[in-house]
Order: structure tokens, then C-alpha cells, then sequence
């Protein structure tokens, strides 16, 4: 079965620090997509990236990186720089690679809160 | 930028009325999406659609719940009797094709029951 965990609840960190949040997944499948979504104050789910089961490069988007290593099933997400605009819940997803619409499987989230 | 459009934005309804969501999708999109976000837990995977029908759907989608493409645009979600822990926030989202595409949301529907 497919299950994804973000044991962070919540982190506080001051502006400007570096932060990175975790995301370990389980899946039974080897072709398989993962994801991370921003859900600030306002509500909305914003797609940050997505990376698929065979593409292991490390990945680098502005002050936005994300570390994917498949020998411990983690897809973590660091944050250079944090502004305050980063507060926000960000969640880890995991879809699997069966024919089809294929759904999310969403970890719990991550609470980021900067403070200025 | 094209964007998935949910209306209401906020529905408030008696207990064991029946509610209708509704979505615009992305135009080109083909997969369609329903997820619920209960207040300050995770986003639930209720139901996925295509070509007309339904793909595949959770245990939370029992028979009180149904999805429907009335026309060429909108993608609508029905609760026929609802309950009070159907109070949530409810997604649609849409993907141009399945699992290698990323599914974009909704700004979501917060449903309130009384």
C-alpha cells in the first residue's frame, strides 16, 4: 500500500534561514510520481514540482531545491533563504504509475511558519 | 494562465440537504478530480474521472456522493443527504493526461453543514 509521511508538524524558523522539510514515501510500485504542493494562509493547493520514479537528479527552481533519493524513499524539500511569504503548509503526494487518472496520495503537511 | 475555477466558494447548508459542487477544468485537461481536506488535516482522494466515467473513486466516496460532466465545461460533485463530518473543504483538480502530468487545483469550496 501507498503511504506518505512528513513528520514534521511544524517548523518555525527566523527570514532568511535555510529550512528543508521531509517527505518519506512507501509504494509497492516502480514507476511512480512524486509531488509537492503549497497551501498558503489563503487556501488554495499551489504544484511546486514533480518528479518521476526514474529521474534522480536533484532539482533547483530559485531559492527552491529538492533532494530525491530513492535508496531511503525520501523526496525532501529545502528552502534557501526563507521569506515570509514561504509561511505556508506544504504537502508531499506520491501518485502511482498504473494506466489511468491516478490519484494523489498526500502526506499529513508540513506547517512552515517564517518568521520576519 | 489557464486555472481550475470552483464555485461557491463557501456553501452552507441544513444537515441532510442535498449540495451540488461545481468545477470548470482547464480546457484541454482530460482527467478530473474531486479531493476533500477536512479543517486542518490532509487532502483525501475522493474520486478521479475520464472519458465519462469514473476512474477510480475512494472508500470515502460511498453512494451519497456522484460526479458528473453535464457538458463540455463544468464537472460537478453531488451530496445527495449530507452529514456533518461532510463539512470540509472540497478540490477539484484537473491533468492534461494521467500520473506523468501534475494535477492542478481548485481554490477549493469550504462546504459548512449545520
Amino acid at each position: 500500500a501507498q503511504k506518505v509521511t512528513q513528520a514534521q508538524t511544524e517548523i518555525s524558523v527566523v527570514e532568511k534561514e535555510d529550512v528543508t522539510l521531509d517527505c518519506v514515501y512507501e509504494t509497492r510500485d516502480t514507476t511512480y510520481y512524486l509531488f509537492w504542493y503549497k497551501q498558503p494562509p489563503s487556501g488554495e493547493l499551489v504544484f511546486l514540482i514533480r518528479r518521476n520514479s526514474f529521474d534522480e537528479q536533484n532539482e533547483i527552481s530559485g531559492r527552491y531545491s529538492w533532494n530525491f533519493q530513492k535508496s531511503t524513499s525520501s523526496f525532501n524539500f529545502t528552502i534557501t533563504a526563507s521569506q515570509v511569504v514561504d509561511s505556508a503548509v506544504y504537502f508531499c503526494a506520491l501518485s502511482e504509475g498504473r494506466t489511468g487518472a491516478n490519484n494523489l496520495f498526500f502526506g499529513t503537511g508540513t506547517r512552515l511558519t517564517v518568521i520576519p | 494562465e489557464p486555472e481550475v475555477t470552483q464555485t461557491p466558494s463557501h456553501q452552507v447548508t441544513q444537515m441532510g440537504q442535498e449540495v451540488i459542487l461545481r468545477c470548470v477544468p482547464i480546457s484541454n485537461h482530460l482527467y478530473f478530480y474531486w479531493y476533500r481536506q477536512i479543517l486542518g488535516q490532509k487532502v483525501e482522494f475522493l474520486v478521479s474521472f475520464y472519458n465519462n466515467e469514473i476512474s477510480e473513486k475512494s472508500e470515502i466516496f460511498d453512494d451519497q456522493f456522484s460526479v458528473e460532466r453535464p457538458d463540455g465545461s463544468n464537472f460537478t460533485l453531488k451530496i445527495r443527504s449530507t452529514k456533518l463530518e461532510d463539512s470540509a473543504m472540497y478540490f477539484c483538480a484537473s491533468s492534461q493526461s494521467h500520473s506523468n502530468q501534475p494535477q492542478h487545483f481548485g481554490d477549493g469550496t469550504r462546504l459548512s453543514i449545520l
